[in-house]
């Protein structure tokens, strides 16, 4: 079983520029997520698609912030004109309606992008 | 309003022993997940356990069992038998009608296990 992955696993950055990160969820997932994780917190959703439709943005997406999923497979989350602010963990979940974890829509979890912004 | 409350910002035990981490939540909706999940150091959300408001028994996946008291609004985790290797953040998250399909999470519990 493969499970989610995500690249790159560290990013370093000066401030002011483009970052990108992927994601490639489990194959047979249809729903993806992106979560926004800050030191000593929980993760925050950022938000959802299902195949390559985006359902929901959270208010912490600001108009930096894009993300895509082209043919509902991998999906990108971009940072434009990154903030200092921006620096956290970016984590990808993703869910599906098949296999074990049918029933409940169980997210599995990637192992995040960490990025610095200096 | 909080959804998730994690009151024990850190927790430690004894290698063998048990240990329960409380989770109380807050919801109007009655169809709704609880979740619980690992994070070690390296950064990843394992998944452990879900225990859906409908379950009639507590949930159990092998030394993970769910503490389920739907009147107290209360889902604690209990470990038996912990290991050294259960020293990790550990956050309680739910999904209900209200939040669509995405998770609120609360602020985790920092377990460590002693030898």
């Amino acid at each position: 079983d493969t499970g989610v992955s995500q690249d790159p696993r560290h990013k370093i950055t000066k401030r002011g520029q483009n970052v990108t990160f992927r994601c490639d969820p489990i194959s047979e997932h249809n729903r993806l997520y992106w979560y926004r994780q800050t030191l000593g917190q929980g993760p925050e959703f950022l938000t959802y698609f299902q195949n390559e439709a985006q359902l929901e943005k959270s208010r912490l997406l600001s108009d930096r912030f894009s993300a895509e999923r082209p043919k509902g497979s991998f999906s990108t989350l971009e940072i434009q004109r990154t903030e200092q602010g921006d620096s956290a963990m970016y984590l990808c979940a993703s869910s599906g309606t098949s296999g074990r974890a049918r029933s409940t829509d169980t997210q599995y979890f990637g192992p995040g992008t960490r990025l610095t912004v200096l | 309003a909080q959804k998730i409350t994690q009151t024990q910002p850190g927790m430690f035990v004894q290698e063998k022993e048990a240990v329960t981490l409380d989770c109380t939540y807050d919801t109007s909706d009655q169809s709704y997940g609880l979740f619980w999940y690992k994070q070690p150091s390296s950064g990843e959300m394992i998944f452990l356990i879900y225990q859906g408001s409908y379950d009639e028994q507590n949930a159990t996946e092998g030394r993970y069992s769910l503490n389920f008291q739907k009147a107290r609004k209360s889902a604690n985790l209990v470990i038996s038998a912990s290991q050294l290797g259960d020293s990790a953040m550990y956050f309680c998250a739910m999904r209900d009608r209200g939040s669509n399909y995405k998770l609120t999470f609360g602020k985790g519990t920092l377990l460590t296990v002693n030898p």
